[in-house]
């Protein structure tokens, strides 16, 4: 079972640059999330998604965009990188069944903007 | 989704249980709780739910009080493995309510 898959694990960009975070999921989930967390510190929600076609924004939406056309796919897109968004990036999905709505996470994509 | 408290760290031997807290004072009659675990670097882990009832699963206990406002995440014999930061979080369950981490409690096994 891949579960939810993300790639790059490392990458290093340079201020200004773009770049997209892949992350891709096969266990049919209605629900992706993005995360972002500092050093430290807890998981912010970047953005997230309820289905395929449609996305709303976490806590922390600047500087990134997302978008969601497949059920499987939710890549997060990073315009104009900046050294405050030097952080590890984690994916996650999950389907609600009844009370349970456990989130499955990726293994994160860790990003140093310099 | 309702706030929750945590002390930021704890330890226990291993071998022993390891019993962390967490204070959700305004839940609602509605939400659940959620516990979630961060080995290092790697991304969280779920561990285990519940409303109001004790809940076991083979992970964990979660003891829920009777007012709800309270709950501990019980590891019954604590290993090196567990050393990790533990989330509770409180929302309402099948719904698209976000999951919303606070800063956790880390806990610390030692030998």
């Amino acid at each position: 079972n891949a579960g939810v898959t993300q790639t790059p694990k490392f990458r290093i960009l340079k201020i200004g640059q773009s770049m997209t975070l892949q992350c891709t999921q096969d266990m049919n989930h209605n629900y992706m999330y993005w995360y972002r967390q500092d050093p430290g510190m807890g998981l912010k929600l970047i953005y997230y998604s309820v289905g395929a076609g449609i996305t709303d924004k976490g806590e922390v939406p600047n500087g990134y965009n997302v978008s969601r056309s497949t059920t499987e796919d939710f890549p997060l897109r990073l315009e104009l990188a900046a050294p405050s968004q030097t952080s590890v990036y984690f994916c996650a999905s999950s389907f609600p069944r009844g009370t349970n709505t456990e989130a499955f996470f990726g293994q994160g994509t860790r990003l140093t903007v310099v | 989704d309702a706030k929750t408290t945590q002390p930021p760290s704890m330890d226990c031997a291993e071998g022993r249980a390891a019993n962390l807290p967490c204070n959700h004072s305004t839940i609602s009659g509605n939400e659940y709780v959620y516990w979630y675990r961060q080995i290092h670097s790697q991304g969280p882990q779920y561990i285990i739910h519940g409303l109001k009832n004790n809940e076991t699963n083979e992970m964990a206990s979660l003891i829920i009080t009777e007012d709800r406002k309270s709950s501990t995440l019980i590891l019954p014999h604590a290993t090196l493995r567990d050393t990790a930061v533990y989330y509770c979080i409180v929302r309402v369950a099948g719904t698209n309510s976000k999951l919303t981490f606070g800063k956790g409690i880390t806990l610390s096994v030692r030998p």
